[in-house]
């Protein structure tokens, strides 16, 4: 059974530009998280869908940061623009249902110049 | 404003030695709480979690030691080996909501 996957699983981008970061759930579960996992802060909870509804958008990463499911099975990050602080990696996670263990994907380690 | 805290930020045993990583919480109404292991370039992944009406649960090498009254729980990995050398995250939520707030993680390594 395969896992979270997540592409790309490096990212550079200048600042300024717009990047899309990709999951794709384990088959069947029905909730998806995004956080963002720096040193300093650790592990953030960006955004939070269930069964394909948006639960919770991120209060402070709203107005740069975008997520979408657009089917069960794939979901996309947008960041507009990037700036030098959103270097960090971005990681997916799924769960059957609320409240059961999350998997987790490998992350995409973003770089912003 | 931090909800769960850990102790450590990082913590050297060596191995056979039993390590402890110790984790803090705030909030009362948090009854389920997940250690995740991450190694390098790997996502986190659940290594093995406990709920408030237990003050203890076991599994192998790895127990959880909870304390309701005084908020607060440990992990305690046993015979540590170098293979469990890896960051260790704490994590509480409640029932109803389905996030979890993790902890800023304690890196661990254990020397042979």
């Amino acid at each position: 059974d395969a896992g979270v996957t997540q592409t790309p699983r490096h990212e550079v981008a200048e600042k300024g530009q717009t990047i899309i970061l990709k999951c794709e759930p384990v088959s069947g579960h029905n909730d998806l998280f995004w956080y963002r996992q720096t040193k300093i802060q650790g592990l953030e909870l960006l955004s939070y869908f269930r069964s394909k509804s948006l639960m919770e958008d991120g209060g402070a990463f709203k107005d740069r940061f975008k997520a979408e499911m657009l089917n069960s099975s794939f979901s996309t990050l947008k960041i507009q623009p990037t700036e030098p602080k959103d270097s960090a990696v971005y990681l997916c996670a799924s769960s059957l249902r609320g409240g059961a263990e999350q998997f987790f994907g490998p992350g995409t380690r973003l770089t912003v110049l | 404003q931090q909800q769960v805290r850990q102790s450590s930020q990082s913590l050297t045993v060596w191995e056979g030695e039993t390590a402890i990583l110790n984790c803090s919480y705030e909030n009362s109404a948090f009854d389920y709480f997940p250690w995740y292991q991450q190694f390098p370039g790997e996502g986190p992944a659940l290594l093995i979690a406990i709920r408030s009406v237990s003050d203890k649960k076991e599994d192998g090498r790895f127990t959880i030691f909870f304390n309701k009254r005084e908020k607060n729980l440990s992990l305690h990995i046993k015979d540590s080996q170098p293979g469990d050398s890896a960051t260790y995250f704490c994590a509480a939520s409640d029932t109803g909501n389905y996030k979890y707030v993790f902890g800023a993680g304690t890196r661990l390594k254990v020397i042979a």
